[in-house]
């Protein structure tokens, strides 16, 4: 079991540019989330599927995050025309079902510049 | 929303104990977790509550208060390897976890 693998570990975007963060959850696991991670704001809640479908996005930012899933093997997190505020720790999580513990990837970390 | 708070930091002795406390306001609660995360490296979970009282799992333990919004995890016999940072996570009715900020908990010799 290779945990929650989350590609690229690092990414240095430039400002206006686009980026695509890959995330491939445990196998078997039904859910999976996204969160971003800053010093001053925590581990905030992005994003959420169960069985591939989107079941809350209410922590996306509407304008310029968007994220799929368009098969159980992973879920991708696309920032258009990225911002410095988007530089953070985007960590992907997985469980085996609503009521099960989340298992994280290491993150991705994004340094728009 | 959920607002979950820890204080930002904390101190203890090798060897004593430590709390770790959370408080929460939330619109709605489906339990409490708490995970550690090491400086670099990804949350991983400890522990899950949703009824009151005490869980004794050893090294680490965790109460909870659903009327207080109150909850603490305790690490007993503490090592210089606990030196990390303790997150508080409410589960909300649907499931998804909100977290605290974290208490970044320093062990000293």
């Amino acid at each position: 079991n290779a945990g929650v693998i989350q590609t690229p570990r690092h990414k240095v975007t430039g400002k206006g540019q686009e980026a695509t963060l890959w995330c491939e959850p445990i196998s078997g696991h039904s859910a999976v989330f996204w969160y971003r991670q800053t010093i001053v704001q925590g581990l905030e809640f992005l994003t959420y599927f169960r069985n591939q479908a989107p079941i809350d996005d209410s922590g996306m930012p509407k304008e310029r995050f968007s994220a799929q899933m368009p098969n159980q093997s992973h879920s991708t997190l696309k920032i258009q025309s990225t911002q410095p505020q988007d530089s953070a720790v985007y960590l992907c999580a997985s469980s085996l079902d609503s009521n099960s513990d989340y298992t994280f990837g290491s993150g991705t970390r994004l340094l728009v510049i | 929303g959920q607002g979950v708070e820890q204080p930002a930091k904390l101190m203890s002795v090798e060897g004593t104990f430590a709390r770790v406390n959370c408080t929460y306001s939330t619109s709605g609660f489906n339990g409490l977790s708490w995970y550690q995360q090491r400086e670099g490296q990804a949350p991983v979970f400890l522990s899950y509550v949703v009824l009151d009282g005490l869980k004794d799992s050893g090294h680490f333990s965790t109460f909870l208060s659903r009327s207080n919004g109150y909850s603490y995890l305790l690490l007993t016999e503490l090592q210089i390897k606990d030196s990390a940072s303790y997150l508080c996570a409410v589960r909300s009715n649907y499931n998804v976890l909100y977290f605290g900020s974290g208490t970044k908990l320093t062990v000293e010799p």
